[in-house]
């Protein structure tokens, strides 16, 4: 099936520093690459999400310029945290539509597995 | 009100035991995905639903569209199946939304 590869899985970083997040789409061409993040005992949410090609879409309430998105090619989005904080210590997690399949099977969506960072 | 609602919120069981995981929700979806996360925080994807049953080793998943609610059911569960599992739901405007987890304990 679909395989959805991020990295790196953990990541511990100095406060000002900046952090890179892959997400790649290893068998499949992903237009679309979603962003979510999870604060610790709460659900995933959405942060924003990569168009290949195009701006990212920001939810609500997250700094695009905290968080840069760039979805340069159809197999690879990446998630740039800048001038990292304390508080942006979260898991991060992406998912990829595999829209090649979508008329055949249905809605695919395919996640990585995780990056946790910790800034200290 | 949480637009996906998982029950329950928390569950510890001995070893062996059926295991039944809930998710109830409120909106139109185009498919339901059931998730394993570690407590590393690592996930893993289990199942992706769009009507009827699906069925993984030990792993069972249900959707029923009409009543909007999905079960997933673990059989002879073991210590390592000890995880957070998370229902999330296709929104028809392709966002993801997720249920706030639940988590399972179980004892040797």
């Amino acid at each position: 099936g679909a395989v959805v590869s991020q990295h790196p899985s953990r990541v511990i970083c100095k406060s000002g520093t900046s952090v890179k997040i892959e997400c790649r789409s290893l068998d499949f061409q992903a237009t679309t690459m979603f962003w979510y993040r999870q604060f610790p005992k709460q659900s995933l949410m959405l942060m924003a999400t990569s168009n290949e090609g195009s701006k990212a879409t920001y939810e609500q309430g997250v700094e695009k310029d905290k968080f840069l998105i760039n979805h340069a090619s159809l197999t690879l989005s990446t998630l740039t945290v800048t001038s990292a904080h304390p508080e942006d210590s979260s898991f991060y997690i992406c998912s990829a539509d595999d829209y090649g399949n979508r008329l055949i099977r249905g809605t695919e969506a395919f996640f990585g597995q995780g990056t946790r960072l910790t800034v200290v | 009100k949480n637009e996906v609602e998982q029950s329950p919120q928390n569950l510890t069981a001995q070893e062996g035991e059926f295991i039944t995981i809930n998710c109830s929700y409120s909106v139109g979806i185009s498919a339901l995905h059931w998730l394993q996360q570690h407590p590393g925080g690592g996930i893993v994807s289990l199942f992706m639903l769009s009507s009827g049953k699906k069925k993984h080793g030990r792993l069972i998943a249900t959707i029923n569209i009409q009543e909007k609610h999905s079960s997933l059911h673990i059989t002879a569960s073991h210590p390592r199946d000890s995880a957070v599992y998370i229902c999330a739901v296709r929104h028809r405007d392709d966002k993801i939304i997720f249920g706030k987890g639940t988590r399972l304990h179980i004892l040797p």
